[in-house]
């Protein structure tokens, strides 16, 4: 059973516009939540977090924002630039849990110039 | 991808032979992991060490071994290598930024099963 859902494999956006990526979770056990970006051949790189006790955080484009009463987060990028084209991949994951991150599946954006 | 190192970054291996891929931080953690990613499937644990000298399986352990001979490194072992574990691998380790754990995963061995 998938614990963190993220329901769209792909998203296409123009360049400048907002790429909003979803994820769902079902544990409300999880304390903090993470957005890693992954390119071709390379390793999968952390890009922001959030505790649960938050329901929002701002990094320079990137803004993250939590709705624990509905499970969902999302990732919001600003203005959207083809350099952002990657998998984005959510996870989430309890302090109880030996630290291991429970992972979404991932979602593609493609930012078209 | 600073502080954890993987090595091959490629492999082509025949049904049956066995191969030991390596990982290696410099970044003094204790907790170190082993994942997988197939399209589609996301990111699964194969195995994970809290620390030196202890292992424990995760999601995929099936087909895989690993050793944890000191803090630096983690090794993932194949004994017989079959098409199903064509695969990319990553190892990580895990990091504290601003009050919160994640990972940060080395560049990958992309393993091929013929």
């Amino acid at each position: 059973d998938q614990q963190v859902k993220q329901n769209s494999p792909s998203l296409s956006v123009q360049e400048g516009r907002i790429s909003i990526l979803n994820c769902d979770y079902t544990n409300s056990m999880f304390d903090y939540f993470l957005w890693y970006k992954k390119y071709p051949a390379e390793g999968p790189t952390f890009l922001i977090s959030i505790s649960s006790i938050k329901d929002k955080n701002e990094d320079g484009r990137f803004t993250v924002f939590l709705n624990k009463s509905a499970k969902h987060l999302s990732l919001h990028i600003v203005p959207s630039q083809p350099g952002d084209s990657a998998v984005y991949f959510c996870a989430a994951n309890n302090a109880g849990n030996n630290r291991k991150l429970i992972w979404g599946l991932g979602t593609s954006l493609a930012v078209n110039p | 991808n600073a502080g954890v190192t993987q090595t091959p970054k490629f492999q082509v291996l025949k049904t049956g032979q066995s191969m030991t891929l390596q990982c290696a931080q410099d970044m003094n953690h204790n907790s170190m992991y082993w994942y997988r990613q197939d399209p589609g499937m996301g990111l699964r644990l194969i195995y994970y060490s809290a620390s030196e000298g202890t292992t424990d399986k995760g999601e995929v352990p099936n087909g895989y071994n690993v050793s944890r001979l000191n803090k630096r490194e983690f090794s993932l072992r194949l004994e017989s290598a079959a098409p199903s574990q064509t695969s990319v691998y990553f190892c990580a380790i895990i990091v504290l930024r601003r009050s919160v754990y994640g990972y940060t995963f080395g560049s990958g061995t992309r393993l091929t099963v013929v």
